[in-house]
């Protein structure tokens, strides 16, 4: 099945740094979505990103699909952005069924 | 919009007994749930894809008949653990599917589950 690597595994900033957290997958995929598990567990949906580039606030993502990467940007980084983030990919055998990367563990400090 | 429930959102039980998850789409008709295990510090981990009307889709290496699922109508979906042992404890997440473009999925708050 497909892979989904994520780096950096872990993440400490202070408040107001920006960062950049990247996604490699191993295959061609139909669907990429970015989330935010917060520290209760709830994840949240920040984009769907197949392709492209996508900004929403202070979040903005690009997909490179050709060469199987997606990038998250989190500028001016704030304390309620901890948690964990992850991308997850739908490959090419459909079926909307998603395969989760392995996480960024994201620490904002005051 | 998109809004998917789970309840309970946390169990204690003792080993041997059956605990039953519900999953409902609040505000949207789901003809697909996904039912997610997630242990410590891991990622999510796909069990099954729940379908509205038919029998579930499990994964390789997940038991069907220890993870009972059941997806009775468009808006509601039920995992039910039987026999939990200790090994069974973890955070179970469904996901709801939206159709149309894009296909996106609205995961639930999770149901944390303790087993002694």
């Amino acid at each position: 099945g497909i892979q989904v690597e994520q780096s950096p595994p872990d993440l400490i900033l202070q408040e107001g740094a920006n960062s950049t957290l990247r996604c490699n997958f191993s295959d061609s995929v139909n669907n990429l979505q970015w989330f935010h598990q917060n520290p209760w567990g709830q994840l949240i949906n920040l984009f769907y990103i197949p392709s492209g580039t996508k900004q929403n606030g202070r979040l903005s993502a690009t997909t490179v699909a050709t060469e199987r990467y997606s990038l998250l940007y989190i500028s001016s980084s704030q304390t309620t952005d901890s948690g964990v983030y992850f991308c997850a990919v739908e490959g090419g055998g459909g079926g909307n069924k998603l395969t989760f990367g392995t996480g960024t563990q994201l620490k904002v400090e005051l | 919009g998109a809004v998917v429930s789970q309840h309970p959102s946390r169990v204690i039980c003792k080993s041997g007994t059956s605990v039953k998850i519900e999953c409902r789409s609040l505000d949207f008709q789901a003809t697909t749930m996904f039912w997610y295990r997630q242990f410590p510090k891991q990622s999510l981990m796909l069990m099954a894809t729940s379908n509205e009307g038919s029998k579930a889709t499990y994964e390789q290496g997940v038991e069907k008949d220890k993870f009972l699922i059941n997806h009775a109508s468009l808006t509601l979906s039920t995992l039910t653990v039987t026999s939990a042992h200790p090994e069974d404890s973890s955070f179970y997440i469904c996901s709801a599917g939206t159709s149309g473009y894009p296909e996106t999925q609205y995961f639930g708050p999770g149901t944390r589950l303790l087993v002694l």
